[in-house]
């Protein structure tokens, strides 16, 4: 079974802070997508990586970066949280199929 | 327009009935079609690839008109445990061309 990992499930967190959301993939894929979900908005991809130390933006990257330094791991971090970051975070790796971690659902007070 | 668009729904429907959705979308080199399933509060899980011959499995059934382009997905005797929303994912090749629709929404009522 393809396995996605996110490190947490919920988290909140206060404007300002600097926030990390790990995800970790066991398939030995390049491609490493994260996406926020809103209601109305659906899946939106921030960025995305297709081999170590690569990294593209997506639709909307602004008010985030990433770091994929290990071929398993595609971090996405926010480097000063804000209210309308506040959403269900969903790590994907994959080509055709995609594969979803689990999200995390970030509320920022 | 909205490169891949969907109802939102909701659809509901009772125990038993057939349901279908449909999912359109605007760039005619798109490749590849699925249908996702996501439950409340999980993530988006692969249910069926739509191919352009049709795709049968049990009591789903995807369709794709190349055509018209849209893919469509049928749901025949409902059962309480489809309740979810459905998304639509479009495929048009290159990393950054994966298009998910907003999804739609399906209760099935008792």
């Amino acid at each position: 079974d393809v396995k996605v990992t996110q490190s947490s499930r919920y988290l909140v967190k206060r404007t300002g802070e600097k926030v990390f959301l790990e995800c970790v993939q066991d398939m030995d894929h390049e491609n490493m997508f994260w996406y926020r979900q809103d209601p109305g908005l659906g899946l939106r991809l921030i960025y995305f990586s297709y081999d170590v130390k690569m990294k593209e933006k997506g639709d909307i990257p602004e008010g985030y970066s990433v770091s994929r330094e290990k071929k398993e791991r595609f971090s996405l971090i926010l480097e000063s949280a804000s209210t309308n970051q506040t959403s269900m975070y969903l790590c994907e790796q994959g080509y055709n199929e995609q594969f979803f971690g689990p999200g995390t659902r970030l509320t920022v007070l | 327009r909205k490169e891949v668009e969907q109802d939102p729904g909701p659809f509901n429907v009772p125990e038993g009935a057939t349901v279908a959705f449909n999912c359109t979308y605007s760039n005619s080199a798109s490749q590849s079609f699925f249908w996702y399933r996501q439950d409340c509060r999980k993530e988006p899980k692969l249910l069926m690839s739509v191919y352009s011959s049709g795709n049968e499995d049990g009591r789903f059934t995807a369709q794709l008109n190349r055509a018209s382009q849209y893919i469509s997905l049928l749901i025949r005797d409902s059962k309480l445990s489809d309740s979810a929303t459905y998304l639509c994912v479009v495929y048009s090749g290159g990393y950054q061309k994966v298009t998910f629709g907003t999804g739609t929404k399906l209760q099935v009522i008792p």
